[in-house]
């Protein structure tokens, strides 16, 4: 089956700087790859996703790349604000059939202000 | 539209002790799948429900098992609760997937804290 291993497990930064999350996944044959923010006793809630016939995709202060070769994936967030502060979750999967996607085990971000 | 919904909010239980949590999932929604949140840890997945059947299954014992009713409201069942099984538990529903096209996005519930002492 699928493994997603995700890094870092903790991230500080200062308010305005940039945060990078890296995935990697083992299955060559996923194709689907989401990413999550939860914040504190609240839900999982998908941020930005990305497909693999893309390398890049980017939605205002956060971006997406996707290296398939290496089967790794990265989630940027520039400008970084204190709200911003929560745990992230990068997920892969295979597109087609029921939709099972394997979890990394996040990476709490802070964000001081 | 309130979203997938899961209740209850939060359980304590007994070990050794049986447990049901249900989910309601979002509005045109047929499939539900549960996952367990452990503190500090990604969610894992337990199983999936699609025509109230299980369709998927995760590495989980036999101690927990589901339903799904014709509504697609799905319940979760854990027999036999073990301290270990206290955790964040997830429910997340999507559309019927068809090959891979259209929208994949799994939306999830709140989740119901399960403490077991």
């Amino acid at each position: 089956g699928e493994n997603v291993e995700q890094h870092p497990s903790t991230l500080s930064v200062q308010e305005g700087d940039s945060a990078v999350i890296k995935c990697t996944y083992s299955d060559s044959a996923s194709n689907y790859f989401p990413w999550y923010k939860q914040e504190l006793g609240k839900r999982p809630q998908l941020i930005i996703d990305i497909r693999s016939n893309v390398g890049e995709k980017k939605d205002q202060r956060i971006a997406v790349t996707l290296n398939k070769t290496a089967k790794h994936f990265s989630l940027h967030i520039t400008e970084t604000q204190p709200e911003d502060s929560a745990v992230y979750f990068c997920a892969a999967r295979r597109t087609g059939g029921s939709y099972i996607p394997t979890f990394g085990r996040g990476t709490s971000l802070i964000v001081h202000p | 539209d309130a979203g997938v919904t899961q209740s209850p909010t939060h359980l304590i239980k007994t070990r050794g002790q049986q447990v049901t949590l249900r989910c309601s999932p979002k509005s045109g929604h047929d499939t539900v799948s549960w996952y367990q949140q452990a503190l500090g840890q990604g969610p894992q997945f337990i199983f999936q429900y699609y025509e109230e059947e299980e369709r998927q299954r995760g590495n989980f014992p036999d101690r927990f098992s589901g339903h799904q009713f014709p509504n697609y409201s799905s319940e979760l069942n854990v027999n036999a609760l073990l301290l270990g099984d206290s955790a964040l538990y997830l429910c997340a529903s999507s559309p019927t997937s068809r090959g891979g096209a259209g929208n994949t996005e799994a939306f999830f519930g709140q989740g119901t804290r399960l403490t077991v002492v």
